[in-house]
């Protein structure tokens, strides 16, 4: 199995900057996704780290460390439509083919 | 394309009923993948499909039936549901099932009632 730590809440203001942090404990591990989930909507796929590092995308940038059980996603400029759920996944060799969605942290954007 | 579709957007069904949840992709994934998931909970992965076969059920009820009649379509067949049964149902797809091609794309879901 595995364990997911993620904050429940983060509230930012519209134009702020937000770092989701997430510590996981796995075994095999071989890459982290992140999601963003609007309510009652579809998870969206944000990115995917499998090597140590910063990867950016626009205003998202995921950064990985596997040494240390780490990662963290963080929202640039945020915008009111970035108030969503923000799913942290970890992937092992034991779990191909399932995503085993930890609670995420819900992301308010207030104005 | 990224696009993964599901039919119908809400259905409402009777405990004695017989539906179908549809889902199509057509990015030339070879998996696909239902999941269930409760207001304010993550989604809970119900059947995992690889190239058109069954590779993971996870004890999911028979009253679940999960069908993949090609590469492209991947069905839920429902019978005899219970009301804890409301959901909404996600579909999804990836390349293949192993590492980065393992990313998931999900359709936008079934909101499903059964009263």
């Amino acid at each position: 199995g595995q364990n997911i730590d993620q904050p429940t809440e983060m509230t930012a203001t519209e134009g702020a900057i937000v770092q989701i942090n997430c510590t996981y404990q796995t075994s095999g591990f071989n890459g982290l996704f992140w999601y963003q989930q609007h309510a009652g909507e579809a998870p969206t796929f944000l990115s995917y780290n499998v090597l140590d590092g910063l990867e950016e995308k626009g205003r998202f940038s995921s950064f990985l460390s596997r040494s240390k059980g780490y990662s963290y996603l963080l929202l640039k400029e945020l915008q009111m439509k970035d108030s969503a759920s923000y799913l942290c996944v970890p992937m092992t060799t034991d779990s191909w083919g399932k995503l085993q969605f930890g609670a995420g942290t819900q992301v308010v954007v207030t104005p | 394309d990224t696009e993964v579709t599901q039919t119908p957007k809400h259905l409402v069904m009777g405990m004695t009923n017989k539906k179908s949840l549809k889902c199509e992709q057509h990015m030339g994934h070879r998996a696909m993948y239902w999941y269930k998931q409760k207001a304010k909970k993550p989604p809970e992965l119900m059947f995992v499909y690889s190239y058109e076969k069954l590779s993971i059920n996870e004890s999911v009820p028979s009253r679940f039936s999960p069908e993949c009649p090609n590469s492209s379509l991947l069905n839920l067949h429902l019978h005899a549901l219970q009301p804890e049964d409301s959901a909404l149902y996600l579909c999804a797809s990836s390349q293949d099932i192993s590492g980065y091609t393992d990313t998931q794309y999900f359709g936008p879901g079934t909101r499903l009632t059964v009263l």
